[in-house]
């Protein structure tokens, strides 16, 4: 499978844990986001980057969460003491520059107790 | 106000119906626009470009208005099939960052 893949698939963690969760991009594309997405929501960026630079940044992602994409290739989105509102899923996706379409994973559902 | 607007829905209609959802946007330097389609549970995925012409993609036709800055997607002969949440999305003038707008549900019934 030459798809974007994620995992895990599924988180369920206690409130101020921390979780990471991991993300393959499809192995030619050089640009990788992360979006968070709620029930009956489109998804809300979060953070991209274009090889291993993270370029944006929004203003959804508090101090709590940080990205990482160290050799331009999978990513980590970790959440430190989660909070009850960082339930979502999250999903990764990654696409060619200068381009509008995106290939996105599964996404990692996590569930904050 | 939103970056990107849909009406949510749901859209209920029969088999062969035709639906047409808008999508307004704010910021009018937007390079470019898609529809994308996200099935219950599933990831979103490419339906289409939007092109300032317009263009047709069998059942399927979108068009732009920058003036007034709505997109639309218009669905022929609805099938069943069809049923899924359609999400606008916006690329910045940047080209860097696509923003998606809260989606329209669509429900075909037979």
């Amino acid at each position: 499978d030459t798809g974007v893949s994620q995992n895990p698939r599924h988180k369920i963690t206690k409130r101020g844990q921390n979780v990471t969760f991991r993300c393959d991009p499809i192995s030619e594309h050089n640009r990788l986001y992360w979006y968070r997405q709620t029930l009956g929501q489109g998804p809300e960026f979060l953070t991209y980057f274009q090889n291993e630079a993270q370029l944006e940044k929004s203003r959804l992602l508090s101090d709590r969460f940080s990205a990482e994409r160290p050799k331009g290739s999978f990513s980590t989105l970790e959440i430190q003491r989660t909070e009850q509102g960082d339930s979502a899923m999250y999903l990764c996706a990654s696409s060619l520059q200068h381009t509008g379409e995106l290939f996105f994973g599964e996404g990692s559902r996590l569930t904050v107790l | 106000r939103k970056e990107v607007e849909q009406d949510p829905g749901p859209f209920n209609v029969p088999e062969g119906a035709t639906v047409a959802f808008n999508c307004t946007y704010s910021n009018s330097a937007s390079q470019s626009f898609f529809w994308y389609r996200q099935d219950c549970r599933k990831e979103p995925k490419l339906l289409m470009s939007v092109y300032s012409s317009g263009n047709e993609d069998g059942r399927f036709t979108a068009q732009l208005n920058r003036a007034s800055q709505y997109i639309s997607l218009l669905i022929r002969d609805s099938k069943l099939s069809d049923s899924a949440t359609y999400l606008c999305v916006v690329l910045n003038n940047a080209g860097n960052m696509l923003t998606f707008g809260g989606g329209t549900r669509l429900m075909v019934k037979p």
